[in-house]
């Protein structure tokens, strides 16, 4: 499994768009590239994933170059209800799966 | 919400004593994992089962056990537990085994005195 490497919090404020970003050197041609929203005392929620170049969805953008080592995630306008920690992590599909998280990184959104 | 269901959601229980925690996955979701989240260690992979199967090991103790029964739910027996146990346990399930977009519930809370 790919190690991932995230900033370990960060600021911002409402309205502002955040950007993420998550180093994956290892990663291998198989895995995929997901990310999580964890709100306290809550289980984490699935928010996007991608393979390569960019996925968008109603919640966040994925973007990933072409080399896959890293990958940002895209919060556009950012309101309080964003504060949270966002987790970055590198899976494959296979038989034997081993979602594995990260530290992730505090995301702190002022008014 | 999620469509995972996790009872109890609160559990108080004694040292050396055994607990089972219960988690309903998301219809038609074959497979199920399980996670401990302490304060100081993080979200910890413990166990993934699909369709009755144990799948994939991470960091489970030898104190823990779990199962998958034919109508998919899961339970995770914890025995002989200790106060490092405390933590918040979550399911989460998926369609594939193979799949990195699980669902969570919302975890039960133990706590041991």
């Amino acid at each position: 499994l790919a190690k991932t490497t995230q900033p370990i919090s960060m600021d911002s404020y409402e309205g502002q768009e955040v950007n993420i970003t998550c180093s994956h050197n290892n990663i291998a041609t198989n895995d995929y590239i997901t990310w999580y929203q964890q709100f306290p005392s809550q289980g984490p929620r699935f928010i996007i994933q991608g393979y390569k170049t960019k996925v968008t969805n109603e919640v966040a953008s994925l973007f990933i170059p072409a080399d896959r080592k890293s990958s940002t995630l895209s919060l556009p306008r950012v309101s309080l209800s964003d504060t949270a920690v966002y987790y970055c992590l590198v899976a494959r599909y296979s038989s034997a799966s081993k979602i594995i998280f990260g530290s992730g990184t505090r995301l702190s959104i002022r008014p | 919400d999620s469509g995972v269901t996790q009872t109890p959601k609160h559990l108080i229980t004694a040292t050396g004593q055994r607990v089972t925690l219960r988690c309903s996955p998301r219809s038609g979701d074959l497979s199920v994992y399980w996670y401990q989240q302490s304060l100081d260690q993080g979200l910890q992979f413990l166990i993934q089962y699909y369709n009755g199967e144990e799948r994939a090991k991470g960091n489970i103790l030898e104190r823990f056990s779990a199962q998958q029964f034919p109508d998919l739910h899961s339970e995770l027996n914890l025995s002989s537990l200790e106060l490092g146990d405390s933590a918040l346990y979550f399911c989460a399930s998926s369609l594939e085994t193979g799949s990195t977009e699980a669902f969570f519930g919302q975890g039960t809370r133990l706590t041991v005195v």
